[in-house]
């Protein structure tokens, strides 16, 4: 069966305190992994697809990796706006359906 | 670009009545859109996948004549909360494919009083 495991469910940074958000997968075939976040009460927005092992992506201070087994969303020097709820997503091949992780909260302090 | 839509984006209705939620691509054509319900510190759960011109596709434990669902038209998809009762309060989002990603719409809070 098809799932999504992130870890942890909620992180508390300080201000300038890069850390590092997990996803683990186990899919029959990766067709894409995708990031979100998601903002409270409002709907994901889009971040980063990842179609294959070892690659990478970045966007500000945030850096998408991933392995065969899981992505890593690095969060370097975070600031109080990037405090959100971070969704990853997995698709299999053959289908456009996501299977979402239940996601990690991230609160960063000032 | 890539814009969704969704209307209204909150709504409060009374247990036994019908609510209809639209959802819009304003800047591409969309063949399929999805439908997504969330609750509360929640993971998004896909509920149906909506297809322009046939029938929608739920997924499993979704009740069909409950949630009903009509691409209308490349830009546009309806979700019909029938019969709606308190259990059915929810935060409900649909999203759509312009290329590849998917792309969400802003939500709508149902309320069922």
């Amino acid at each position: 069966e098809d799932q999504v495991t992130q870890s942890p469910e909620a992180l508390r940074l300080q201000e300038g305190e890069s850390s590092s958000l997990n996803c683990s997968y186990t899919v029959s075939g990766l067709r894409g992994l995708f990031w979100y976040r998601q903002d409270p009460g409002k709907g994901p927005e889009f971040l980063f697809t990842l179609y294959s092992a070892g690659e990478e992506k970045e966007k500000e201070r945030l850096k998408a990796t991933l392995t065969k087994k899981e992505s890593f969303l690095h969060i370097t020097a975070p600031k109080p706006e990037d405090s959100a709820t971070y969704l990853c997503a997995v698709q299999a091949t053959n289908t456009d359906k996501l299977i979402f992780g239940t996601g990690t909260r991230l609160q960063v302090f000032p | 670009g890539a814009v969704v839509s969704q209307h209204p984006s909150r709504v409060i209705c009374k247990s036994g009545t019908s609510v209809k939620i639209e959802c819009r691509s304003l800047d591409f054509q969309a063949t399929t859109m999805f439908w997504y319900r969330q609750f509360p510190k929640q993971s998004l759960m896909l509920m149906a996948t909506s297809n322009e011109g046939s029938k929608a596709t739920y997924e499993q434990g979704v009740e069909k004549d409950k949630f009903l669902i009509n691409h209308a038209s490349l830009t546009l998809s309806t979700l019909t909360v029938t019969s709606a009762h308190p259990e059915d309060s929810s935060f409900y989002i649909c999203s759509a494919i312009p290329i590849y990603e998917q792309y969400f719409g802003p939500g709508t809070r149902l309320t069922v009083t």
